[in-house]
C-alpha cells in the first residue's frame, strides 16, 4: 500500500524566516497532496493541497511543490509568524487504495521562535 | 453552513457504559469519515460512508459501531471500550470523495 514519509519530525525557525517540510511517498498513481495544519487541542485544517498534474501551488506566504518523478513534495512557508506554530500533516491520496482514502505523514511539528 | 460540527466535545466513560459520538454536515457533503488521533500521531481511518452507505471498515473492532441516518448526519456508537480507546475522534466530510473536511473532534477518556 502506500507510504508517506514526512522530515522532519520537529523544526524550529526564527520569526520571519523560512520553513521547509519535505515528504515522500512510494504509490507513482498518488494524484492528490493535501497539506494539513493542526494547531493544539484543533483539528486538522486543510491549508493548501495540490493535484498530480501541477507541479506548484501558491497561497500568500504558503505553497506546495511537486516532483511526480521522485514522488516527493513539499511545503514550504516563507515570513514564518508565531501563529504558523503548529503540527503539519502532508498525506498522498491513491486511487489504487480505494478512491476514498488518504495516507498521512507522521507530521512535523514546527515552532516559530518570536 | 461550511462547517463539520461534533458533539460532545469532552466525554468521559468507564468500560461498561454505551455512549455516542455525533457529527452534523449541511454542506451537502456524499462521503463522511470517522477517524481516531492519538496524541503526537496523524489520524487513523476507521470508516468511511458513501452515499449514506458504509463503504469502508478498516477492521475497527465491533466495539465501535458507526450509524448514518442521513445525508448530514454521522453517529459513533461505543460500548465496553478499552482504556487504549482514549484519543481524539475526529468526523470529517467531502463533497468530491478528495478534499477532506475536518470537524473539531471529541475528546475521549476511557476510564
Amino acid at each position: 500500500g502506500e507510504n508517506v514519509e514526512q522530515h522532519p519530525s520537529t523544526l524550529s525557525v526564527q520569526e520571519g524566516d523560512s520553513a521547509v517540510i519535505k515528504c515522500t511517498y512510494s504509490d507513482s498513481a498518488s494524484n492528490y497532496f493535501p497539506w494539513y495544519k493542526q494547531e493544539l487541542g484543533k483539528r486538522p485544517q486543510l491549508i493548501i493541497d495540490i493535484r498530480s498534474n501541477v507541479g506548484e501551488k501558491k497561497d500568500q506566504r504558503i505553497a506546495v511543490t511537486l516532483n511526480k518523478t521522485a514522488k516527493h513534495f513539499s511545503l514550504h512557508i516563507t515570513e514564518t509568524q508565531p501563529e504558523d506554530s503548529a503540527v503539519y500533516f502532508c498525506a498522498a491520496k491513491s486511487p489504487t487504495r480505494g478512491y476514498q482514502k488518504v495516507t498521512f505523514g507522521t507530521g512535523t511539528k514546527l515552532q516559530v521562535i518570536p | 453552513d461550511t462547517e463539520v460540527t461534533q458533539t460532545p466535545k469532552h466525554l468521559v466513560m468507564g468500560m461498561t457504559n454505551k455512549k455516542s459520538l455525533k457529527c452534523e454536515q449541511h454542506m451537502g457533503h456524499r462521503a463522511m469519515y470517522w477517524y481516531k488521533q492519538k496524541a503526537k500521531k496523524p489520524p487513523e481511518l476507521m470508516f468511511v460512508y458513501s452515499y449514506e452507505k458504509l463503504s469502508i471498515n478498516e477492521s475497527v473492532p465491533s466495539r465501535f459501531s458507526p450509524e448514518c441516518p442521513n445525508s448530514s448526519l454521522l453517529n459513533l456508537h461505543l460500548h465496553a471500550l478499552q482504556p487504549e480507546d482514549s484519543a481524539l475522534y475526529l468526523c470529517a466530510s467531502s463533497q468530491d470523495f478528495v478534499t477532506q473536511y475536518f470537524g473539531p473532534g471529541t475528546r475521549l477518556t476511557v476510564l
